[in-house]
């Protein structure tokens, strides 16, 4: 089965302190993405990325960065934690199959900036 | 990227099957049709996609229209554990390297 790991399930930060979200997947995937997920709101695309060392901007990138150096693990940073940022946060992975792989998800880390 | 559209909730009896629907009027071509869900304090769990033909595996059917222009997720023989918010989603290959739009999707609630 596949497996993504992201690093933690509950962090608490402070404003203005700069957070890295770690993930992991063990399956070789090409394609890594974050999305956050708010009452309400549904999930939303945050960042992805197709391959080691490049990054597409999804529905709301401002205020985050990414980072995939190595195809395994994919970074969500952000730069200066704002109490908006307050959230579930979903990694996934998937293969490059033309759009028909289905995304495989983390359990999420839960963000509060206080 | 196609929208979809889902109802907010719905209810099923232990045992009975769970039909659940969702509307993608705008789906195009090469688009294909991914359901998930997502059990409370967990990630979204993949279920079954499809792009034209009716699909099933161990845990769903899928029944898409001649027009795929909607369509029903089947839970045969709902339990209790497949309390959970479901999605319905459109993604296509190309250059969105499947990335996928979720919507609100439908909160099903089985009862005993």
């Amino acid at each position: 089965d596949v497996k993504v790991t992201q690093s933690s399930r509950y962090l608490v930060k402070r404003t203005g302190e700069k957070v890295f979200l770690e993930c992991v997947q063990d399956m070789d995937h090409e394609n890594m993405f974050w999305y956050r997920q708010d009452p309400g709101l549904g999930l939303r695309l945050i960042y992805f990325s197709y391959d080691v060392k490049m990054k597409e901007k999804g529905d709301i990138p401002e205020g985050y960065s990414v980072s995939r150096e190595k195809k395994e693990r994919f970074s969500l940073i952000l730069e200066s934690a704002s109490t908006n940022q307050t959230s579930m946060y979903l990694c996934a992975s998937s293969t490059r199959d033309r759009g028909r792989s289905p995304l495989h998800f983390g359990n999420g880390t839960r963000l509060t900036v206080t | 990227d196609a929208k979809t559209t889902q109802p907010p909730s719905m209810d099923c009896a232990e045992g009975r099957a769970a039909n659940l629907p969702c509307n993608h009027s705008t789906i195009s071509g090469n688009e294909y049709v991914y359901w998930y869900r997502q059990i409370h304090s967990q990630g979204p769990q993949y279920i079954i996609h499809g792009l034209k033909n009716n699909e099933t595996n161990e845990m769903a059917s899928l029944i898409i229209t001649e027009d795929r222009k909607s369509s029903t997720l089947i839970l045969p023989h709902a339990t209790l554990r497949d309390t959970a918010v479901y999605y319905c989603t459109i993604g296509s290959g190309g250059t969105s390297y499947g990335k996928l739009t979720f919507g609100q999707g439908t909160i099903l609630t089985v009862h005993p």
